[in-house]
């Protein structure tokens, strides 16, 4: 059975700093893995989509990195803006089907 | 392209009503629709895989009878919660599967519903 756990939980970092979210997942037979942003009260957008035969994918600040064989995937964050706090979240999908499987989320908040 | 709206976004009602929320992908086809459920600060939990002209499939723990399904068309799949209650207060956010599209879903707005 599929598990997606992301850490840290949390994270409050000041104006400018580049950050690292990670995101572990237990079965390594995925074929994409997601990342999300989560504005509070809000749905989710999409920000980076990494296909199984990829090692990274990259939009505008953000870069995120794909390592199946130790189910693993980080998300990078550069010159951290407070328009960026919300709650990041990673999600994979069950094995064999379409189902994604979310993890835990960190909730960034970055202070101007 | 690749929309998926939600109606309403927000719903209010009393405990023993029904709620009737939709999910519509507007630019494109969906033969599956997911409904997820998100309680305050925890993630999102798969509730049921909505499959165009069939049977809903419900997650461990989701009572198909309280959470009805229907994927009528392409385009829209209803989740309608009967006799609601408060403890059903929840965050709920379908999502689409492009049919013969890339291995991923398209998220909808969420719908906030407060049972009193």
């Amino acid at each position: 059975k599929q598990e997606v756990t992301q850490i840290p939980a949390a994270l409050s970092v000041p104006e400018g700093e580049n950050l690292v979210l990670n995101c572990s997942f237990t079965d390594s037979a995925i074929y994409n893995l997601q990342w999300f942003r989560q504005d509070p009260g809000k749905g989710l957008t999409s920000l980076l989509l990494i296909q199984s035969s990829q090692r990274e994918q990259t939009s505008g600040r953000l870069n995120a990195s794909l390592d199946k064989s130790s189910g693993r995937s980080t998300l990078y964050i550069a010159a951290s803006q407070p328009g960026d706090s919300a709650t990041y979240l990673c999600a994979v999908p069950s094995s064999g089907t379409y189902k994604y499987i979310f993890g835990t989320g960190t909730r960034l908040k970055v202070l101007a | 392209g690749a929309v998926v709206s939600q109606h309403p976004s927000r719903v209010i009602c009393k405990s023993g009503t029904s709620v009737k929320i939709e999910c519509r992908s507007l630019d494109f086809q969906a033969t599956t629709m997911f409904w997820y459920r998100q309680f305050p600060k925890q993630s999102l939990m798969l509730m049921a895989t909505s499959n165009e002209g069939s049977k809903a499939t419900y997650e461990q723990g989701v009572e198909k009878d309280k959470f009805l399904i229907n994927h009528a068309s392409l385009t829209l799949s209803t989740l309608t919660v009967t006799s609601a209650h408060p403890e059903d207060s929840s965050f709920y956010i379908c999502s689409a599967h492009l049919a013969g599209g890339p291995d991923t879903q398209y998220f909808g707005p969420g719908t906030r519903l407060t049972v009193l």
